[in-house]
């Protein structure tokens, strides 16, 4: 599985849009970007993944560069509740073996202020 | 509710003890994972059940660890004559068949210590 770089923290004020940046310039073909958070005290999350194009759904938008070498997962208008530690994974659909064990890296820790 | 669900949420118990951690997948979910999370790390696989084929023990750290899973239904994981290095957040998910291996729902965890 390609690696991911992501900065390890990150601010954002109440209400604004927060785009936080993954580096996975060894992405091959057939791998996805997927995003996780995990709120404090809870498990992880599952946000949005993507292939090659941009996507969005109710919780975020996900900008994938046309290289694929990095990404950008957006929260429109920010609230304190999405104060959390965000993962970016890459991997193939399936994962790199018949089981899909997720293996979160440290991610980056968004904290929304007032 | 509909989604996982751990029990207990929060487990204290002495060097030596055994505990059993409880996991109820969202039902219909056939595929069932468990993780560990020590403070401030990331996940870090235990086991993995897919169905009625035979589980994926790669990431037990030790024969203290073993889990079991009913169907596809609950499943615990038992540690025995616990360690304080086992003292660490035990998460379990859940996937629906069919679904990429990497949309996991996960249940809020059961914090372990062990003193």
């Amino acid at each position: 599985d390609a690696k991911t770089t992501q900065p390890t923290s990150m601010d954002c004020a109440e209400g604004r849009a927060a785009n936080l940046p993954c580096n996975h310039s060894t992405i091959s073909g057939n791998e996805y970007v997927y995003w996780y958070r995990q709120i404090h005290s809870q498990g992880p999350q599952y946000i949005i993944h993507g292939l090659k194009n941009n996507e969005t759904n109710e919780m975020a938008s996900l900008i994938i560069t046309e290289d694929r070498k990095s990404s950008t997962l957006i929260l429109p208008h920010a609230t304190l509740r999405d104060t959390a530690v965000y993962y970016c994974i890459v991997r193939s659909r399936h994962g790199s073996s018949n089981t899909g064990k997720l293996i979160f890296g440290q991610g980056t820790t968004l904290q929304v202020k007032p | 509710g509909a989604g996982v669900s751990q029990s207990p949420s929060n487990k204290v118990t002495e060097k030596g003890k055994d505990v059993e951690l409880r996991c109820d997948p969202i039902s219909g979910h056939t595929a069932l994972y468990w993780y560990r999370q020590r403070l401030g790390q990331g996940l870090e696989f235990l086991i993995y059940f897919q169905g009625n084929s035979a589980p994926d023990k790669s990431g037990l750290p030790s024969d203290r660890f073993s889990a079991e899973r009913t169907g596809e239904s609950v499943s615990t994981l038992t540690i025995q004559r616990t360690q304080q290095e086992d003292s660490a957040v035990y998460l379990c998910a859940s996937r629906a068949q069919g679904a990429s291996y990497n949309e996991q729902f996960f249940g809020p965890g059961t914090r372990l210590t062990v003193l």
